[in-house]
């Protein structure tokens, strides 16, 4: 079974610096990829995904991540933070009849 | 259009009664996913339906939770005989076939006592 790995459970950045949030995967093909963020009190929400092709993949609120397959990761990467970016991001991995996601990392901001 | 939609948003009960959890997916998706969320921790998997096919139960914690999608669209998760450490965020979500692009509720947020 696919597994999801966020090393980072905890980042703080600048406000205006840029950000990237580390996601590893393990699956034996190459799985859905996906980021979603949960801002505190709110249901989650999708930044954007990975299915096939351009492995830079554009998302909402000015996200990208890109997929490597060498390095089996999907960071996520964002060149200026907004305080409103303030929240918890998680990564998954979809494949077959599975959905698995990370623990989710905790982004603060500073102003 | 509408997006999922999970009732009750909280439930509050005591240990050892059941509960029912709905969801109401987005209209036209297939597939149907239920997860847990405990305080400061990720997404648990719990179940998952793709249209007419059984059930993926693989992710539920213990014989006490069942799950059941009525005609393919409104699901309810059960939980008997609730216990403190089912305290949790319940999340329901939905997609379209088997993209995996899910849609979320806003979750159920389940406190036993």
């Amino acid at each position: 079974a696919q597994s999801v790995t966020q090393p980072d459970i905890h980042i703080t950045v600048s406000e205006g610096a840029s950000l990237e949030l580390r996601c590893n995967y393990s699956y034996g093909a190459t799985p859905y990829l996906f980021w979603y963020v949960q801002s505190p009190g709110q249901g989650l929400q999708l930044l954007l995904k990975y299915f096939s092709g351009d492995t830079l993949v554009q998302g909402i609120k000015g996200f990208e991540a890109e997929f490597k397959r060498s390095q089996s990761s999907f960071n996520l990467r964002k060149p200026s933070v907004h305080w409103s970016d303030a929240a918890e991001y998680f990564c998954a991995v979809g494949a077959d009849n599975d959905m698995r996601f990370g623990a989710g990392t905790r982004l603060t901001v500073k102003p | 259009g509408a997006g999922v939609s999970q009732s009750p948003s909280n439930k509050v009960t005591e240990k050892g009664k059941d509960v029912e959890l709905r969801c109401d997916p987005i209209s036209g998706h297939t597939a149907l996913y239920w997860y847990r969320q405990s305080l400061g921790q990720g997404l648990e998997f719990l179940i998952y339906f793709q249209g007419n096919s059984a059930p993926d139960k693989s992710g539920l914690p213990s014989d006490r939770f069942s799950a059941e999608r009525t005609g393919g669209s409104v699901s309810t998760l059960t939980i008997q005989r609730t216990q403190q450490e089912d305290s949790a965020v319940y999340l329901c979500a939905s997609s379209f076939g088997g993209t995996h692009e899910e849609y979320f509720g806003p979750g159920t947020r389940l406190t036993v006592l």
